[in-house]
């Protein structure tokens, strides 16, 4: 069965004080790791996409890693608008059609 | 701004009725996806559309269908609802139809907020 695994749950941070979040995967047939912003009342925001294993992206105070089983965003030198709830998905392809399997996300929130 | 439209953006319905949401996806986007994002559960995949036909089903309840229009846009339609059913219901789109050949990510609308009372 498909599983997506986030953690921490929550984090809390200094502004200022870098951390990683880290998003563990099992799946069959992956074509792809998402990251994900959402804000409070809003839908997700795409952030990044990572195919392959040792693929990094970065935007701005993001940047996203891919291992064969887990991913990790890391983010440095945070700010208070980086406060959000950080959803990771994997993509499963499966017959010419995709679905996405969603981990439950990490809220973080960055206090100034 | 991902120019995935969901309306209405809160619901309030009492078990047993029916109701309609309705998505737009971002103009160019030929594939509609619907989810169920509730607190204990994340966002869940219910159902996906291309151009119009049915792509792929999720952990879709008998009790719920959608259909996508020829002008892309998309409905889905809970009936008999029960109290389980309040949650947030999120409408994605995407270029192609997914797969191995589809490179584009899912843009998500901001949902509506469904609550059965």
């Amino acid at each position: 069965e498909d599983q997506v695994t986030q953690s921490p749950e929550a984090l809390r941070l200094q502004e200022g004080e870098s951390s990683s979040l880290n998003c563990s995967y099992t799946v069959s047939g992956l074509r792809g790791l998402f990251w994900y912003r959402q804000d409070p009342g809003k839908g997700p925001e795409f952030l990044f996409t990572l195919y392959s294993a040792g693929e990094e992206k970065e935007k701005e105070r993001l940047k996203a890693t891919l291992t064969k089983k887990e991913s990790f965003l890391h983010i440095t030198a945070p700010k208070p608008e980086d406060s959000a709830t950080y959803l990771c998905a994997v993509r499963r392809v499966q017959g010419g059609s995709e679905k996405l399997v969603f981990g439950k996300g990490t809220k973080l929130t960055v206090n100034p | 701004d991902s120019g995935v439209t969901q309306t209405p953006k809160h619901l309030i319905t009492a078990t047993g009725q029916r109701v309609t949401l309705r998505c737009s996806p971002r103009s160019g986007d030929l594939s509609v996806y619907w989810y169920q994002q509730s607190l204990d559960q994340g966002l869940q995949f219910l159902i996906q559309y291309y151009n119009g036909e049915e792509r792929a089903k999720g952990n879709i309840l008998e009790r719920f269908s959608a259909q996508q229009f020829p002008d892309l846009h998309s409905e889905l339609n809970l009936s008999s609802l029960e109290l389980g059913d309040s949650a947030l219901y999120f409408c994605a789109s995407s270029v192609g139809p997914g797969g191995s050949l589809s490179n584009q990510p899912q843009h998500f609308g901001d949902g509506t907020r469904l609550s059965i009372l």
